[in-house]
Formats: C-alpha cells, sequence, structure tokens
C-alpha cells in the first residue's frame, strides 16, 4: 500500500531564516506531487506541483520554492521566511499516468514564523 | 477551467440529525468529484469520489453524495450525524485530463448534543 510522510511536523522559525519541508511516497512510482498551504481559517491553496523529476509547476509567485530531486521526495524551501508564510503545509500525492485521479494527502506540517 | 462553490461556511447541526453539505461546480463536460474531510491539526481524506455510472456515491463513515448534472452539484449526505463528524469538508472537483484538483473553500460541521 501507499503511504505519505511530511517532516517536521510542526516548526517554529524566525522571520528571514531558511525553511525546508520534506515530503515522501512509498509504495508506488512516478506520481503526482502538489504542496499546499492552509492559512488560519482558509481553505487550501495550491502552491505547486510535478508531474515528474525536476518538473515543477508554481500556481502563486511567492517566496517558496519547490525541488524533486527524487522520484518520490518533494521538498518545499524559502531562502528567507516571512511572517505570512505561516500555516499548515499539505503534501499530496496522485498516481501520474497523465491524467487527474485522486489525491491522497500527508499529515501536514504546522509552521509558525515569529 | 473548473471552479467549486460551497456556499456553506459554517453548519451546526444536533448528534443524530442528518446532514447536508452543499456543492456546486462550474465545468464544461462530466468532472471528477471528490468530498474530503479534515479534522483539526490533520490531513485531508478522502470520504468518497465520482468519475462516472452511478450518480448517488457511498462513501466511508456512512456518508453519501449524489451527482446532479442538471443542477451541477455533488451534495453530501449523512442520515445522523455523530460528534465525531466534526470536522471541516472539502469538496473538489477535476477537470478530464492531467491537470491539478480545483477545491472549494470548504464548510466547518460543528455538532452539538
Amino acid at each position: 500500500s501507499q503511504t505519505i510522510h511530511q517532516w517536521p511536523a510542526t516548526l517554529v522559525q524566525p522571520v528571514g531564516s531558511p525553511l525546508s519541508l520534506e515530503c515522501t511516497v512509498e509504495g508506488t512510482s512516478n506520481p503526482n506531487l502538489y504542496w499546499y498551504r492552509q492559512a488560519a481559517g482558509r481553505g487550501l491553496q495550491l502552491l505547486f506541483y510535478s508531474v515528474g523529476i525536476g518538473q515543477i509547476s508554481s500556481e502563486v509567485p511567492q517566496n517558496l520554492s519547490a525541488s524533486r530531486p527524487q522520484d518520490r521526495q518533494f521538498i518545499l524551501s524559502s531562502k528567507k521566511l516571512l511572517l505570512s508564510d505561516s500555516g499548515f503545509y499539505l503534501c499530496a500525492w496522485e498516481r501520474g499516468q497523465g491524467r487527474t485521479d485522486t489525491q491522497y494527502f500527508g499529515p501536514g506540517t504546522r509552521l509558525t514564523v515569529l | 477551467a473548473q471552479s467549486v462553490t460551497q456556499p456553506d461556511i459554517h453548519i451546526t447541526v444536533s448528534e443524530g440529525a442528518s446532514l447536508e453539505l452543499r456543492c456546486n461546480y462550474s465545468y464544461g463536460a462530466t468532472p471528477y468529484l471528490f468530498w474530503y474531510v479534515q479534522s483539526p491539526g490533520q490531513g485531508l481524506q478522502l470520504l468518497l469520489k465520482y468519475f462516472s455510472g452511478d450518480t448517488l456515491v457511498q462513501g466511508i463513515k456512512g456518508f453519501e453524495a449524489e451527482f446532479k448534472r442538471s443542477q451541477s452539484s455533488f451534495n453530501l449526505r449523512k442520515p445522523s450525524v455523530h460528534w465525531s463528524d466534526a470536522a471541516e469538508y472539502f469538496c473538489a472537483v477535476g477537470a478530464r485530463g492531467n491537470t491539478p484538483l480545483v477545491f472549494g473553500k470548504g464548510t466547518r460541521l460543528s455538532v452539538i448534543a
């Protein structure tokens, strides 16, 4: 069966510090991968998605970036965090094969920027 | 491009009462439709999905949803709500291609005794 992991589970960082959140998927190959953010009291905002290694699509221009160094690894990064980057970050995977399918979500990372 | 609307931001129901959460979508063809549930501090869990076939879809935890093409709706229902159903519910719509799902803004369900 497939599983998706995110770490860390919680993170408190000062403004201006760098960020690296990691997401890994087990039990599948060539998945589509997604990063979402939930700000307090708001819905899901799609940040990035990837259909393959090194292929990243950005949905919202901001000071975050994403990378996919391996087939089942998706990393969200920032060089300098802003207060507005606080939120709940969710990673999701979907079977690839070039068509829309069900997305399965990880447990999330709670980021607080102070 | 597809879009989805969840008209109700917050709904409160009594335990044991029936529940209906509304979802309306906009898409030019038959979409893929999903309902997810999120408990506080958790990721999203898939409740049910519609791809094709029978328009009444059964999901986990006693939930069901009905796809109504004429109304562009995919409302979620449960005949008797339990206190553990208190959570945030998200409807999502997908196009028949390799594009990301579009999520609604969510409906928060509170359950009172």
